[in-house]
């Protein structure tokens, strides 16, 4: 099975503290993907990553920047975390199945990070 | 960006059929429908997918309105554990990226 985890399931920070989310998926998957989910708005597209340093913005960019430097993880970072960054944040990847060599566009997530910025 | 639209919440029996509609009157000839659901306190975890054809699998089965221009998810025989929040998408194949646009899914409730 898929095994996609993110590095704490609660976290509170401070206004103004950098933050660092990290994912870790271990089926060898080329794209990775960064959604935050508020009440009412569904899952929006923060960044997404279709191979090692490659990265493009998703819908809501602005506040965050991601690294991928090795295929299995990709970090969420919050330069300067400010209250309206208060959010689950929920990653993903999809990629070729190993065992098939089939490539597809379902996508696995992690159980998601509930930030909480004060 | 063509965009998905969900009613907010529908009601079920256990052990009846659930019919959960979405329409996506801008749809492309390339776009994918797929749909995900989310239980609670988890990710969300991919459902089914179609194009044209309606589709089967062991969790659901999805039928795709002739026009493209709607679609239903059925579960069916729907059970406790279904409750969850259904997200229908949509998927450009020919953009060349891989994300999805999520709405913001319909709330399965199941009354035992």
């Amino acid at each position: 099975d898929v095994k996609v985890t993110q590095s704490s399931r609660y976290l509170v920070k401070r206004t103004g503290e950098k933050v660092f989310l990290e994912c870790v998926q271990d089926m060898d998957h080329e794209n990775m993907f960064w959604y935050r989910q508020d009440p009412g708005l569904g899952l929006r597209l923060i960044y997404f990553s279709y191979d090692v340093k490659m990265k493009e913005k998703g819908d809501i960019p602005e506040g965050y920047s991601v690294s991928r430097e090795k295929k299995e993880r990709f970090s969420l970072i919050l330069e300067s975390a400010s209250t309206n960054q208060t959010s689950m944040y929920l990653c993903a990847s999809s990629g070729t199945n190993f065992e098939t060599g089939v490539s597809s566009y379902e996508q696995y997530f992690g159980p998601g990070t509930r930030l909480t910025v004060t | 960006d063509a965009k998905t639209t969900q009613p907010n919440s529908m009601e079920s029996n256990e052990e009846e059929p659930v019919h959960l509609p979405c329409n996506h009157s801008t749809i492309s000839g390339t776009d994918y429908i797929h749909w995900y659901r989310q239980l609670p306190s988890q990710g969300p975890e991919y459902v089914i997918h179609g194009l044209t054809s309606n589709v089967n699998n062991r969790m659901a089965s999805l039928a795709i309105a002739e026009d493209r221009k709607s679609s239903t998810l059925i579960l069916h025989r729907a059970t406790l554990r279904d409750a969850a929040v259904y997200y229908c998408i949509l998927r450009d194949s020919t953009s060349g990226t891989y994300k999805y646009i999520f709405g913001t899914g319909t709330r399965l409730k199941v009354l035992a």
